[in-house]
């Protein structure tokens, strides 16, 4: 079975911080695949990240960076020098490789964190 | 490039009443998905559409519940009638065939059964 765990509920940090948002998976697969979404007050669920289980690279962009270790099942979220403007609900999600290549199209999403960052 | 749009972005309603949600997926977009969004259940795919062609509706809670998708560039979600349970969030999501297959997400319709 498939399973997303984002044991942190909630998180609550001062503005400059780094703060890291963690993610674990259950799957049985060989290769997979890994989401980041984020969901801000306003509601929507905006895209930051897609990860394949076969590039465990990580991968920073500006004040982003993900740690995907195959070793622990985890596909962890950091956040360097949080600003207010990050203070959103965060999804990790998992996907099945799909049969003709590229994700299916079941995503399973986590519970979701809550990062508050105060001013 | 315009996202995925939905509409209303309220709905505010009464036990048995019938509810219509619409979604216009991202041009060229092959796939549409609805989600469900609570805080007992968190995020749940109810319904995907290929090539408007409905895939897999085993996420779809009941009967109460349809979708329709007439063209490639709309698509309805029902409740008829409507429960208080029903009330969440409903997400759209559209995404390409081939190529990158990142689901992109609509702003969602807050659906509240009074």
């Amino acid at each position: 079975a498939q399973k997303v765990t984002q044991a942190q509920t909630e998180i609550s940090v001062v503005e400059k911080e780094d703060v890291t948002l963690d993610c674990v998976y259950e799957t049985r697969d060989t290769t997979y695949y890994l989401f980041w979404y984020k969901q801000p007050p306003s509601g929507e669920l905006v895209f930051l990240i897609r990860r394949n289980s076969f590039d465990e690279q990580n991968e920073i962009s500006g004040r982003y960076s993900w740690n995907f270790q195959k070793s622990t099942s985890s596909f962890n979220f950091t956040i360097t020098a949080s600003q207010v403007v990050d203070s959103a609900v965060y999804f990790c999600a998992l996907s099945r490789y799909g049969r003709y290549g590229g994700a299916t199209n079941k995503l399973i999403f986590g519970t979701g964190t809550l990062l508050a960052v105060q001013p | 490039d315009a996202g995925v749009i939905q509409s209303p972005r309220h709905e505010v309603t009464e036990m048995g009443q019938e509810v219509t949600l619409r979604c216009k997926p991202i041009s060229g977009h092959d796939y549409l998905f609805w989600y469900r969004q609570t805080m007992m259940r968190g995020l749940e795919l109810l319904i995907y559409f290929n090539n408007n062609v409905p895939i897999d509706d085993s996420g779809m809670p009941e009967d109460r519940f349809s979708a329709k998708m007439p063209n490639a560039s709309f698509s309805t979600l029902k409740i008829q009638p409507s429960e208080p349970r029903d009330s969440a969030v409903y997400f759209c999501a559209s995404r390409p065939s081939g190529g990158p297959d990142t689901q992109y997400f609509g702003p969602g319709t807050r659906l509240t059964v009074l």
